[in-house]
């Protein structure tokens, strides 16, 4: 089974501050996803990446930044968080290729709470 | 990518079969249907993939009607484990991120 690991947990920001939200993936895949859940909208695909050193926006990337530096790290990055970006954070990773898309492996997420 | 209708809620007892319905309409021939489910403080998770007639697996079924416009997941003597949103995503494999829509709540009571 694919593990996705996020840390931390839970987070509490202040306003203006800069958070950092950890992803790691042990199963080598290519690619890695950032997405974020509130209550009334789905998983909503913030960024995403192909590989090491590679980053993508995706449908919200406004007030986001993404890094890959390596194949199993993948980071989320809010340099100066605000209260709208309260909401719980999913990575994924995936692996391309094969007769049909790619399936996902989720972490458990991290709530971010941001004052 | 075609878009997604699903029932936003259902509920069922424990040891029913409960069929999750999923139109979409406008899918496209290089399409494939997906599934996933989540439960609370948990990421989703895959269940089942298909691109015609009759899939099943260990956890779940999957059926595809002859036009595509419309599959059913079928989940056997349903459990509390079971409780969770379910999510239809079809995509093809050009390498986008899944879109998750807002799924259907399946509820199950003892």
């Amino acid at each position: 089974e694919a593990a996705v690991t996020q840390s931390p947990r839970n987070k509490v920001a202040v306003t203006g501050g800069k958070v950092t939200l950890s992803c790691n993936q042990t199963n080598n895949h290519n690619n890695m996803y950032w997405y974020r859940q509130d209550t009334g909208h789905g998983l909503r695909l913030i960024h995403y990446s192909y590989g090491a050193g590679s980053t993508e926006k995706g449908d919200i990337p406004d007030g986001y930044k993404a890094s890959r530096p390596s194949q199993e790290n993948f980071s989320l990055i809010l340099e100066l968080a605000t209260p709208s970006q309260t909401s719980v954070y999913f990575c994924a990773s995936g692996r391309t290729g094969g007769a049909s898309a790619e399936t996902l492996y989720f972490g458990s997420g991290t709530r971010l709470t941001v004052l | 990518l075609a878009k997604t209708t699903q029932p936003p809620s259902m509920e069922a007892y424990e040891g029913q079969e409960v069929n999750v319905s999923c139109s979409h309409t406008n899918i496209a021939t290089s399409e494939y249907i997906y599934w996933y489910r989540q439960v609370p403080h948990q990421g989703p998770q895959f269940i089942i993939q298909g691109y015609k007639d009759y899939v099943v697996n260990e956890v779940a079924s999957l059926f595809i009607s002859a036009d595509r416009k419309l599959s059913t997941l079928s989940l056997p003597w349903v459990s509390l484990r079971d409780a969770a949103v379910y999510y239809c995503i079809v995509t093809d494999m050009g390498g986008r991120a899944l879109i998750f829509g807002t799924g259907t709540t399946v509820s199950v009571s003892p």
